[in-house]
């Protein structure tokens, strides 16, 4: 277990819709990170947030938005799906100062599946 | 932009035999290497990872090798068992700048008892 929990575990939705998917990182930890994971992109690093900031931007599309609140869990807002949203989203938490060079730790992962 | 290959994409070894793993990244800003085990129906999880002012690095069973010049790194893992079994990522991005980080597309690893 490694101290980042996710949920929810699995979410079903259609089309059009929207979702939030929600992070609570390792105790202390002040940065978290959100990826997707697919069949087809494999790994992709979404964004990262560090003590409420976004402090990096990956391959995040712009109906997607995540947010890091004072409490530090974090929020990853998907809209408007589509099929091709299907995915693995995991966050993933790091201490220290944000480097990109500190371990993070995964959370168990969000199975998003759009119908 | 980066491209990360990885091979192979399926390895089948014998427990106590050795696995190698290689990476190849386009990019020649990038400077930091990290490698990820990820387990079934879990998350990845760093196993080790290196940057470009080393050549080598050993934790263990398991050991990073970089060749900056020729732009590859390659994960080592000696005496295998079967908790080795999982899909195993590499990755490469600058030290300084994360938003440019790309992953392999993953090596399925079998350790057969």
């Amino acid at each position: 277990d490694s101290g980042v929990t996710q949920t929810p575990k699995h979410l079903i939705t259609a089309t059009g819709q929207r979702v939030t998917l929600r992070c609570s990182p390792r105790s202390g930890d002040l940065s978290v990170y959100w990826y997707q994971q697919s069949l087809d992109q494999g790994l992709q690093f979404l964004i990262q947030y560090y003590n409420g900031e976004e402090r990096a931007k990956g391959n995040i599309l712009e109906r997607f938005s995540a947010q890091q609140f004072p409490d530090l869990h974090s929020e990853l807002n998907l809209s408007s799906l589509e099929l091709g949203d299907s995915a693995l989203y995991f966050c993933a938490s790091s201490a220290r100062s944000g480097r990109n060079t500190d371990t993070q730790y995964f959370g168990p992962g969000t199975r998003l599946t759009v119908l | 932009g980066e491209n990360v290959e990885q091979h192979p994409s399926t390895l089948s070894v014998q427990e106590g035999d050795s696995a190698v793993i290689k990476c190849t990244y386009s990019d020649s800003a990038s400077n930091y290497f990290p490698w990820y085990k990820q387990e079934l129906g879990k998350g990845p999880q760093l196993i080790i990872d290196i940057r470009s002012n080393v050549g080598e690095k050993k934790d263990q069973r398991i050991a990073v090798t970089l060749n900056k010049t020729a732009k590859h790194f390659s994960l080592h893992i000696t005496e295998t068992q079967p908790e080795d079994s999982a899909v195993y990522f590499c990755a490469a991005s600058p030290l300084t700048s994360y938003d440019k980080v790309i992953f392999g597309p993953g090596t399925s690893l079998s350790v057969i008892p």
